[in-house]
């Protein structure tokens, strides 16, 4: 119960298009659900967050779409570049846990000029 | 702001030896920190939570007398792998709480001869 499933593993794009990586969990008690991003041999870094207050956040040209009933999220990165290739792992936590949370296995985006 | 720095970045040591990395949020007190493991290609597997004052609280599997940690001050936690082997050798990542979200540091890699 305490998952969150990442797909797909590895995603290849086009510059100027949109990345799509999905995300489902199954604890209904998780309200906080961040996206990070990871270069090779760097520490994630927060990219964006959403809480389940909102069904959809955008911030520059990356937009979190939430489906509460569905307990599933996702991350769209339009007008993807090279430079957004990278790891990405979505993760869901529980505030009140002391921001303890829980990682999808992450996807592998390449972006191709 | 939010920053959470990490030393030393990488660490080659003998196999037996013992490994000491610190794990400083340098702009925020953060009454909690996380310790993660990376093997390559995957996810942030966490180790352990580490709360200022108090003891950690080991993830399952995770042996708490190999894998020292200490949250001296409200800025600085440190992970102690005692009689390093070879297995050890992984990427060591830690993050601290700041309202809820947990920022990282840039990791730390260890290679155990």
């Amino acid at each position: 119960q305490q998952q969150v499933k990442q797909s797909p593993q590895s995603l290849i794009v086009q510059k100027g298009g949109i990345s799509i990586i999905n995300c489902a969990y199954e604890n209904t008690a998780f309200d906080y659900f961040p996206w990070y991003q990871q270069f090779p041999g760097k520490g994630p870094a927060l990219l964006i967050a959403i809480r389940p207050d909102v069904s959809e956040k955008k911030e520059g040209r990356f937009t979190i779409s939430f489906n509460k009933s569905a307990k599933q999220f996702s991350l769209h990165i339009m007008d993807s570049q090279p430079g957004d290739s990278a790891t990405y792992f979505c993760a869901a936590g529980v505030e009140t846990s002391g921001s303890r949370l829980t990682f999808g296995e992450g996807t592998q985006l390449t972006v191709n000029p | 702001g939010a920053v959470v720095s990490q030393h030393p970045s990488w660490v080659i040591c003998k196999s037996g030896t013992s490994v000491k990395i610190e794990c400083r949020s340098l702009d925020f007190q953060a009454t909690t920190m996380f310790w993660y493991r990376q093997f390559p290609k995957q996810s942030l597997m966490l180790m352990a939570t580490s709360n200022e004052g108090s003891k950690a609280t080991y993830e399952q599997g995770v042996e708490k007398d190999k894998f020292l940690i200490n949250h001296a001050s409200l800025t600085l936690s440190t992970l102690t792998v005692t009689s390093a082997h070879p297995e050890d050798s992984s990427f060591y990542i830690c993050s601290a709480s700041r309202g809820g979200t947990q920022y990282f540091g840039p990791g730390t890699r260890l290679t155990v001869l």
